[in-house]
C-alpha cells in the first residue's frame, strides 16, 4: 500500500528565513511525485511534478527535489504570501489516483 | 483558459436527503477524478473516469455514493441518504490523460450534513 508522510505538520517562519519541507514515500513503482499548494477554502493548486530521482524543479522562491525515498520542497527567503498548506502526492505504477500526504501548514510572518 | 469548475460551492443538507455535486473539467481533458477532504484528514480518492467509463471505483466509501460522466465531460457525484460523516469538501480534478499527466483541481464543494 502506498504511503506518503509529510513533515513537519506545521512550520512557522519569519519572512526571509529559508527552510525545507519533507515528503517521504513508499510505492511499488513511482510514476510521478507532485507538489500542490492549498490556501484555506480553495482547491489544491499545482506546483511541480518530479518523475525520477535526481530531478529538480524551480519556481520563484520554491525548489523541489527528488530522491528514491523522499522529496524536499525548499523555500528560499519566503514571503507572507507563501503561507499555505503544501501537499505532496505520489502516483504509483498501475494506479490512476494520487495518494496524498497530510500536508505541511506553513505560516510566514512579516 | 478556464480551469476545473464545481457547483455548488457550498451545500447544506439534512441527514437522509440526497445530494448531487457537479464537476466541469478542463476542456479536452479525458480523465476525471473525485476526491474527498475531511476536516483534519488528507485527500482521499473516491473514483476515476476515463472518458465516460469508471475503471476505478475503489474509493467509494459505500453504495450510497455513485458517480457518472456524460459526453466525456461533466461529471456528477451523487450521495444518497446523506449521513453526518459525509460532511467534507468534495474535490474534482482532471488531467489530459490517465498516464503521468498532472491532475488539476477545482475549488471544491463544501458539504455539510446536519
Amino acid at each position: 500500500e502506498d504511503q506518503v508522510t509529510q513533515s513537519p505538520e506545521a512550520l512557522r517562519l519569519q519572512e526571509g528565513e529559508s527552510s525545507s519541507l519533507n515528503c517521504s514515500y513508499t510505492v511499488s513503482g513511482l510514476r510521478g511525485l507532485f507538489w500542490y499548494r492549498q490556501d484555506p477554502g480553495k482547491g489544491p493548486e499545482f506546483l511541480f511534478t518530479l518523475y525520477s530521482a535526481g530531478e529538480e524543479k524551480e519556481k520563484e522562491r520554491l525548489k523541489a527535489t527528488l530522491t528514491k525515498k523522499e522529496s524536499f520542497l525548499h523555500i528560499t527567503a519566503p514571503k507572507p504570501e507563501d503561507s499555505a498548506t503544501y501537499l505532496c502526492a505520489v502516483l504509483d505504477t498501475g494506479r490512476r489516483a494520487l495518494t496524498f500526504g497530510s500536508g505541511t501548514r506553513l505560516q510566514v510572518q512579516p | 483558459g478556464a480551469g476545473v469548475s464545481q457547483s455548488p460551492s457550498n451545500k447544506v443538507t439534512e441527514k437522509g436527503k440526497d445530494v448531487e455535486l457537479r464537476c466541469d473539467p478542463i476542456s479536452g481533458h479525458t480523465a476525471l477524478y473525485w476526491y474527498r477532504q475531511s476536516l483534519g484528514q488528507g485527500l482521499e480518492f473516491l473514483i476515476y473516469f476515463q472518458g465516460n467509463s469508471a475503471p476505478d471505483k475503489s474509493g467509494l466509501p459505500s453504495d450510497r455514493f455513485s458517480a457518472e460522466r456524460t459526453g466525456g465531460s461533466v461529471s456528477t457525484l451523487t450521495i444518497q441518504r446523506t449521513q453526518q460523516e459525509d460532511s467534507a469538501v468534495y474535490l474534482c480534478a482532471s488531467s489530459a490523460s490517465a498516464g503521468r499527466e498532472t491532475q488539476y483541481f477545482g475549488p471544491g464543494t463544501r458539504l455539510l450534513v446536519l
